[in-house]
């Protein structure tokens, strides 16, 4: 069975704290982003990766950032977390070739208080 | 404050009816479709692709039409099963580039 792994379900923090979000996948794929999600507004991009070390914005970076040391993870850094960024976070991953759905992780639900 | 999201669009069916979820998608340059089911606290599943050079792609009770013409997808659903209750996501993908871009998602509440 193909797994994305997000290392928590839910997670509380405080307004300016330093937040790691996790993902970690293990079908070898190439490519790995990550969601928000919010009520009415679907699933709107933060960034993505194509490869490791390698990384590109999607429609609403700020306030994120992402590393991505080794192939299989890929992690998401709120530098200073405020309450507009209380969401539920999913991570995806797929391969390089053209018809290559994306698998989701179960989501990771931040509140910031 | 927090920002207001739009009221999710709502479907209800009635069990063993066809379901038809619609989505208007918007860059006429996205070459691939893609379905996908959200079952509550858990992350969005795959349930079947297009390629825009196709109109019709069919799968176990689930199909996919897309016109090209008018830029819209849906999702045909027969039979329609209670464990079908979920969100529908529709997605798209331009060029070959992996970056997709989701719509909001439809409701489908299955009333057994």
């Amino acid at each position: 069975d193909v797994k994305v792994t997000q290392s928590s379900r839910y997670l509380v923090k405080r307004t300016g704290e330093k937040v790691f979000l996790e993902c970690v996948q293990d079908m070898d794929h190439e490519n790995m982003f990550w969601y928000r999600q919010d009520p009415g507004l679907g699933l709107r991009l933060i960034y993505f990766s194509y490869d490791v070390k390698m990384k590109e914005k999607g429609d609403i970076p700020e306030g994120y950032s992402v590393s991505r040391e080794k192939k299989e993870r890929f992690s998401l850094i709120l530098e200073s977390a405020s309450t507009n960024q209380t969401s539920m976070y999913l991570c995806a991953s797929s391969g390089q070739t053209f018809n290559t759905e994306a698998f989701f992780g179960q989501g990771t639900r931040l509140t910031v208080v | 404050g927090e920002s207001v999201g739009l009221h999710l669009p709502t479907l209800s069916v009635q069990e063993g009816d066809n379901s038809i979820i619609n989505c208007a998608y918007s860059n006429s340059a996205s070459d691939y479709f893609i379905w996908y089911k959200q079952e509550s606290g858990k992350g969005p599943q795959f349930i079947i692709d297009i390629r825009s050079n196709m109109d019709k792609r069919q799968g176990q009770r689930v199909t996919v039409l897309l016109n090209k013409t008018v830029k819209h997808l849906s999702l045909q659903i027969a039979a329609t099963q209670p464990g079908d209750s979920a969100v529908y996501f529709c997605a798209e993908r331009a060029g070959g580039y992996q970056k997709v871009t989701f719509g909001i998602g439809t409701k489908l509440q299955v009333i057994p």
